[in-house]
């Protein structure tokens, strides 16, 4: 049962163009969600953050937008820039006050010049 | 500058053999992750642990499937006998416990069984 998903395996965009990245989520009782950004060979980094009670978070180019009553989150990225070529991974916390992290697939952006 | 830190970084093996990959977490993190990254699943759970405590490993196939923390510094997760389907690359990862918190990502250990 996949609580966390992103149904766009990939994404190609051009430089300085917007990127949406989108995600699903199942867990009506999620109240926090992340997304992690991961070059190929190194490990996934924290991109941004957003919690329930706000509907967007803004952090430079990025902002992710939440949407409860769909069950939808999207992660923004204006311009784009071929630095940004990697996989993107939206998460919630699994359970209460353990750390633990409910992944999606991921998504992989590039970037193109 | 605080990492978390994985060896093997590649792993070639024989079907049949055991595998035991290590983590050092973040000096002062209390909740070390074990995740697998797939192509189907993502980054798929298999373990945790909270103050070197085992919480849940229920994303493990316990069969062949062991994760220990036996000190604050070090992780482990063993694959005895290892399949050619455990080819992937397993990550571990440190926080501290909180939902609102990040977990800190080692570089991976990259699986291959041939």
């Amino acid at each position: 049962d996949q609580q966390v998903k992103q149904n766009s395996p990939s994404l190609s965009v051009q430089e300085g163009r917007i990127s949406i990245l989108n995600c699903d989520y199942t867990n009506s009782m999620f109240d926090y969600f992340l997304w992690y950004k991961k070059y190929p060979a190194e490990g996934p980094t924290f991109l941004i953050s957003i919690s329930s009670i706000k509907d967007k978070n803004e952090d430079g180019r990025f902002t992710v937008f939440l949407n409860k009553s769909a069950k939808h989150l999207s992660l923004h990225i204006v311009p784009s820039q071929p630095g940004d070529s990697a996989v993107y991974f939206c998460a919630a916390p699994g359970s209460s006050n353990t750390g633990k992290l409910i992944f999606g697939q991921g998504t992989t952006l590039q970037v193109k010049p | 500058d605080a990492r978390v830190t994985q060896t093997p970084r590649d792993k070639v093996t024989e079907m049949g053999q055991e595998v035991t990959m290590r983590c050092q977490p973040i000096l002062g993190h209390n909740t070390v992750f074990w995740y697998r990254q797939t192509m189907m699943q993502g980054l798929e759970l298999l373990a945790y642990f909270r103050n070197r405590a085992p919480l849940d490993d229920s994303g493990m196939p316990k069969d062949r499937f062991s994760a220990e923390m036996p000190d604050a510094t070090l992780a482990t997760l063993k694959i005895q006998p290892s399949e050619p389907r455990d080819s992937a690359v397993y990550f571990c990862a440190s926080g501290w416990g909180r939902n609102t918190g990040e977990l800190f990502f080692g570089e991976g250990s990259r699986l291959t069984v041939l």
